[in-house]
């Protein structure tokens, strides 16, 4: 079963920020918080990840809860092809393959109008 | 940087025939890659971890010897759906982990329609 509980939608109006809220309350010390989207009949994209500090790149930024437990993925400026199923994730980021793996819960479909 | 690739992007096979489905790292290598399906409206769901020369480990409840990996190189690995049927109808995607690297990558997904 998926670590992570998310809204099942979200709409947001294009140009403004989109706050993606993702619970991990269980998430232990070695994992990270990932998150990708999915257009839809499409590979999922990288977005970004975290551990405990806020991170920014060129697509969004992640804010974690100083306890961890929960994070939100910010779009700041959001636009029609940012619609989307953005899932949030927790895996550990050592070992092995099999200790890497992405368990998927059923994400956050977002739509952006105009 | 980051590619990864997957051949064919779609295909339509009779029931009982077996596929090859190709998963490429385009611009690194791979030690790790998986492979996931998704039924419509659903999520992805994980059917195996497969790491460079050794032996794929599967998910319960799928099949290893009908979804046969090899993962031969670190650039490649395949996905064969042997005596496909009907039911194996989804959306088959793969993703690619670099050594020592945070991230999967993931191709675009392989369409598989079984008559």
């Amino acid at each position: 079963d998926a670590k992570t509980t998310q809204p099942p939608s979200m709409d947001c109006a294009e140009g403004r920020a989109a706050n993606l809220p993702c619970n991990h309350s269980t998430i232990s010390g070695n994992e990270y918080v990932y998150w990708y989207r999915q257009i839809h009949s499409q590979g999922p994209q990288y977005i970004i990840h975290g551990l405990k500090n806020n991170e920014t790149n060129e697509m969004a930024s992640l804010i974690i809860t100083e306890d961890r437990k929960s994070s939100t993925l910010i779009l700041p400026h959001a636009t029609l092809r940012d619609t989307a199923v953005y899932y949030c994730i927790v895996s550990s980021a050592v070992g092995a393959g099999n200790n890497r793996k992405l368990i998927w819960g059923l994400g956050t479909s977002l739509a952006v109008n105009p | 940087g980051a590619v990864v690739s997957q051949h064919p992007s779609w295909v339509i096979c009779k029931s009982g025939t077996s596929v090859k489905i190709e998963c490429r790292s385009l611009d690194f290598q791979a030690t790790t890659m998986f492979w996931y399906r998704q039924f419509p409206k659903q999520s992805l769901m994980l059917m195996a971890t497969s790491n460079e020369g050794s032996k794929a480990t599967y998910e319960q409840g799928v099949e290893k010897d009908k979804f046969l990996i090899n993962h031969a190189s670190l650039t490649l690995s395949t996905l064969t759906v042997t005596s496909a049927h009907p039911e194996d109808s989804s959306f088959y995607i793969c993703s690619a982990l670099r050594s020592g690297a945070h991230t999967q990558y993931f191709g675009p997904g392989t369409r598989l329609t079984v008559l």
